[in-house]
Formats: structure tokens, sequence, C-alpha cells
């Protein structure tokens, strides 16, 4: 099936310091991704949608300018979140889909701890 | 719009009891209808699907059947396991909105021998 990693696994850092976070399709290709954001015992809250090539759409209240996110690939998108600060800690987790399928698959998620 | 409302939990079960978790909808096209699972520490997982009205999706022993009449989607197992605990969202995706998700609040479930 369709395989979409994440990486790092966990990370920890230091607040107002910039961490990247990446999502990868193995073994297909991802004309869109999805960036969400995770808190303890709570559902998923869609951060931004990105297409391959273009600017991601974010969602109301998500600041593009500390969440950047990249699609420059086909197999590949990157969420960098700019001056980390404790309150950003959290689960993000990617997720990603092939034109033409309806089916978004999720990678692992990256747990974010912000000191 | 569109939205998921899901059973709230915790919810705790014997092993091999019967299991049936709620979820309703509201659409404003024509919604696929998912189920997908966490386990503690990781990433959601398919766990089953449906694309129209009647159809049935299974996986595992649980299944969900697409009530367009009801608009629900509820999830059931026969005998669940200890295995099966866990957190499960159900979902929504409508090919008009972009095919942005749409989950509902998660339920727990825990499973105890």
């Amino acid at each position: 099936g369709a395989v979409v990693s994440q990486h790092p696994s966990w990370v920890i850092c230091k607040s107002g310091t910039s961490v990247k976070i990446e999502c990868r399709s193995l073994d297909f290709q991802a004309t869109t991704m999805f960036w969400y954001r995770q808190f303890p015992k709570q559902s998923l809250m869609l951060m931004a949608t990105s297409n391959e090539g273009s600017k991601a759409t974010y969602e109301q209240g998500v600041e593009k300018d500390k969440f950047l996110i990249n699609h420059a690939s086909l197999t590949l998108s990157t969420l960098t979140v700019t001056s980390a600060h404790p309150e950003d800690s959290s689960f993000y987790i990617c997720s990603a889909q092939s034109s033409g399928f309806h089916e978004q698959y999720f990678g692992p998620g990256t747990r974010l701890t912000v000191t | 719009g569109n939205s998921v409302t899901q059973m709230e939990g915790p919810v705790t079960l014997s092993e091999e009891a019967f299991l049936t978790i709620n979820c309703t909808y509201t659409a404003t096209g024509y919604p696929s209808l998912f189920w997908y699972v966490q386990y503690p520490g990781e990433g959601l997982q398919l766990l089953l699907k449906a694309t129209k009205a009647d159809d049935k999706g299974s996986n595992k022993g649980f299944e969900a059947t697409y009530r367009k009449e009801t608009t629900s989607f509820h999830l059931e197992k026969g005998s669940v396991q200890v295995s099966d605990s866990a957190v499960y969202f159900c979902a929504l995706s409508v090919i008009n909105t972009g095919n942005q998700f749409y989950f509902g609040t998660g339920t727990s479930l825990t499973v105890i021998p």
C-alpha cells in the first residue's frame, strides 16, 4: 500500500529556534499534501494544504509566516516551524494524496517539544 | 457545511464484548466516509471506508455502513480484543471541497482482558 514517512519522528528544540519536518511519499507521487496538528487527546486540526509547485493554502488562524510549507517535488513536503515557542509543542501529522485518488495516506507523525 | 459528530469516549469494554462507536455527519455534497485508527504515539491508519450510500466498509472484523437516510456511519465489531485499544476517528471527505478531510473528535477505546 501507499506509504508516507515523516522525519524526524520526534524533536526537541529551544525556544526561538526553527525546526524543519519532512513528509515523504515513498511509493507514489503526491500531488497534494496536507499538514495537521494534533493536541493531546484531541482531533486533528488541518493547518494547510499544499500542491506540488505552488504556494500552500493555509486554514484560518494559521500563521503562514510562522509555519512555512514547501512542496517542492511530488514526493516531498516540508513544514518549518520558525521561531518556535513552547505553545508550538504538538504532534504534527502530514498526509499525502495522489491525483485522481480520493484517499489520503497519513504519515506516522512528528512530536515537537519546544523548551 | 461539512462536519462529523462522533460519540464521546472514553469507552472501556471487556475482551470479546460488542463494540459500537456512533458517527453522524453533515455534508454539502456527496461525501466519502472513513474510519481511522490511531494507536498510542503513532499516526493515523485507515481502518475502512465507504464511498457511496449503502456501501459497507469492513476490515479486521470492524464494519461500518454508509447510511444516507440517517447520515450515519457507525463503527461496529462483534468481539473486541485487547489489541483493539486505540483512538478511533470518523472522517468525511467531499471532492468538491478540494478533498479536505473533516474529522470527528475521536473516541478512545480501552479493552480490558
